[in-house]
């Protein structure tokens, strides 16, 4: 069975400092990995995404994040984190079943950033 | 560039009502994907559909069913709501891969909130 886990709950950085939000992944094929970024009362935004054409996947806003097969990490970091970086993010492994693909989510980490 | 639209945006119901939301894909998508994510929690998938066909199932109390219309657009019907039904409840769609199935990336619509009281 696939699944993710997110290995912090809450981040809290200064502004201006890297990020790194970590996330661990379990599957038994090479998997399709995604990041998410939810703002307070917002909807899901994609970040990026794995699907192995590289192992270094840069998303928006800056972000990126590197797949390692033998770690089996998907680790989402960030050279310079913005205040409007705030809010929640969600490492995400997709399971395909009779040819669609449902998501299955990590628990999500809080990324709080100081002034 | 045309988003998922969900509505209503907000509904507050009383328990043991009946609730029905309503999910627009992308144009040209085929994949509509059903999510619940309660306070503080993560999303969970609930049910998807292609080509207007139900796809998968997964944590979705026998109270609640959705379909797919012919233009593709998705329903969620919820019946006997209950406290717990409480959350934000997320749509997605992908679109249509070369090979056939569905692609596996999902675009969120921002969501409908549901309030029981």
């Amino acid at each position: 069975a696939q699944s993710v886990t997110q290995l912090d709950s809450h981040v809290s950085v200064s502004e201006g400092t890297p990020v790194l939000l970590r996330c661990n992944y379990s599957s038994s094929y090479s998997p399709s990995l995604f990041w998410y970024v939810q703002h307070p009362n917002k909807g899901l935004q994609l970040l990026l995404k794995y699907t192995s054409a590289a192992t270094l996947v840069k998303g928006i806003n800056g972000f990126e994040a590197e797949f390692k097969k033998s770690e089996t990490s998907f680790h989402l970091t960030k050279p310079s984190a913005h205040m409007s970086d705030a809010a929640e993010y969600f490492c995400v492994v997709s399971d395909l079943t009779s040819g669609t693909y449902k998501y299955i989510f990590g628990t999500g980490t809080r990324l709080k950033v100081l002034a | 560039a045309a988003g998922v639209i969900q509505s209503p945006r907000h509904l507050i119901k009383e328990k043991r009502e009946t609730a029905t939301l309503k999910c627009y894909p992308i144009p040209r998508h085929d994949t509509v994907y059903w999510y619940q994510q309660g306070p503080g929690q993560d999303p969970q998938f609930l049910i998807s559909f292609y080509e207007k066909m139900q796809s998968d199932k997964g944590s979705i109390p026998d109270r609640f069913s959705a379909q797919q219309f012919s233009d593709y657009h998705s329903e969620l019907n919820m019946s006997s709501l209950e406290l717990g039904d409480s959350a934000l409840y997320f749509c997605a769609s992908s679109a249509t891969s070369a090979a056939g199935g569905s692609t596996d990336t999902q675009y969120f619509g921002p969501g409908t909130r549901l309030t029981v009281l």
